[in-house]
C-alpha cells in the first residue's frame, strides 16, 4: 500500500521567513496530493492540493510543487505569519470515494515566532 | 453549505456505556469517512461509505459500529469502549467516484472522546 513520509517533524521560523515541508510517496498510482493545516482542537483544513497532471500550484503565500518522477511533493509558505503556526499534514490518494482514501504523512509542527 | 458538522464536540463515557457520534454534510458528497486521530499523530482511516454502502472497514474492532442512514448523515455507534479508544474522531466527506471530479476531502472539527 501507499506510504507517505514527511519531513521535518518540527519547524521553527521567524515571522516573514519562508517555510518548506517535504513529502515523499511510494505508490506511483497516487494522483492527488492535498495539504492540510490543523490547529489545536480543530479538524484538518484543506489549504492547497495538486493533481498529478500539474507540476506546481500557487495560492497567494502558499505553493505546492510535485515531482512525479522522484515521487515527492513540497509545501512552500512565504512571508510566514504567527497565524500560520499549526500542524501541517501532507497526504496522497488515488482519488475520492472507496478507491482513493487519504494516506497521511506524520505531520509537521510549524512554529512562527513574532 | 460547505461544512461537515460533527456532534457532540466533546464526549466522556464509561466503558459500559453506549453512545453515538453524528456527522452531517449538505454538499451532495456521496463518500463519507470516519477517521481516528490520537494526539500528535495523523488521522487514521476507520470506515468508508460510498453511496451509503460500507466499502471499507480498516479492521476496526466491533465495539465501533458505523451507520449511514442517508446520503447526508453518518453515525458511529460506540459500545464497551476501552480507555485506549480515547481520541479525536473525525468525519470527512468527498464527492463519490461516479462524478467527474471526486477529489477534495472536507473534514469536520471532530468529537473529542474520553473513555473512563
Amino acid at each position: 500500500g501507499e506510504n507517505v513520509e514527511q519531513h521535518p517533524s518540527t519547524l521553527s521560523v521567524q515571522e516573514g521567513d519562508s517555510a518548506v515541508i517535504k513529502c515523499t510517496y511510494s505508490d506511483s498510482a497516487s494522483n492527488y496530493f492535498p495539504w492540510y493545516k490543523q490547529e489545536l482542537g480543530k479538524g484538518p483544513q484543506l489549504i492547497i492540493d495538486i493533481r498529478s497532471n500539474v507540476g506546481e500550484k500557487k495560492d497567494q503565500r502558499i505553493a505546492v510543487t510535485l515531482n512525479k518522477t522522484a515521487k515527492h511533493f513540497s509545501l512552500h509558505i512565504t512571508e510566514t505569519q504567527p497565524e500560520d503556526s499549526a500542524v501541517y499534514f501532507c497526504a496522497a490518494s488515488m482519488g475520492g470515494g472507496s478507491q482513493g482514501n487519504l494516506i497521511f504523512g506524520k505531520g509537521t509542527k510549524l512554529s512562527v515566532k513574532p | 453549505d460547505t461544512e461537515v458538522t460533527q456532534t457532540p464536540k466533546h464526549l466522556v463515557m464509561g466503558m459500559t456505556n453506549k453512545k453515538s457520534l453524528k456527522c452531517e454534510q449538505h454538499m451532495g458528497h456521496r463518500a463519507m469517512y470516519w477517521y481516528k486521530q490520537k494526539a500528535k499523530k495523523p488521522p487514521e482511516l476507520m470506515f468508508v461509505y460510498s453511496y451509503e454502502k460500507l466499502s471499507i472497514n480498516e479492521s476496526v474492532p466491533s465495539r465501533f459500529s458505523p451507520e449511514c442512514p442517508n446520503s447526508s448523515l453518518l453515525n458511529l455507534h460506540l459500545h464497551a469502549l476501552q480507555p485506549e479508544d480515547s481520541a479525536l474522531y473525525l468525519c470527512a466527506s468527498s464527492q463519490g467516484k461516479r462524478t467527474v471530479s471526486y477529489y477534495g476531502y472536507t473534514f469536520g472539527s471532530g468529537t473529542r472522546l474520553t473513555v473512563v
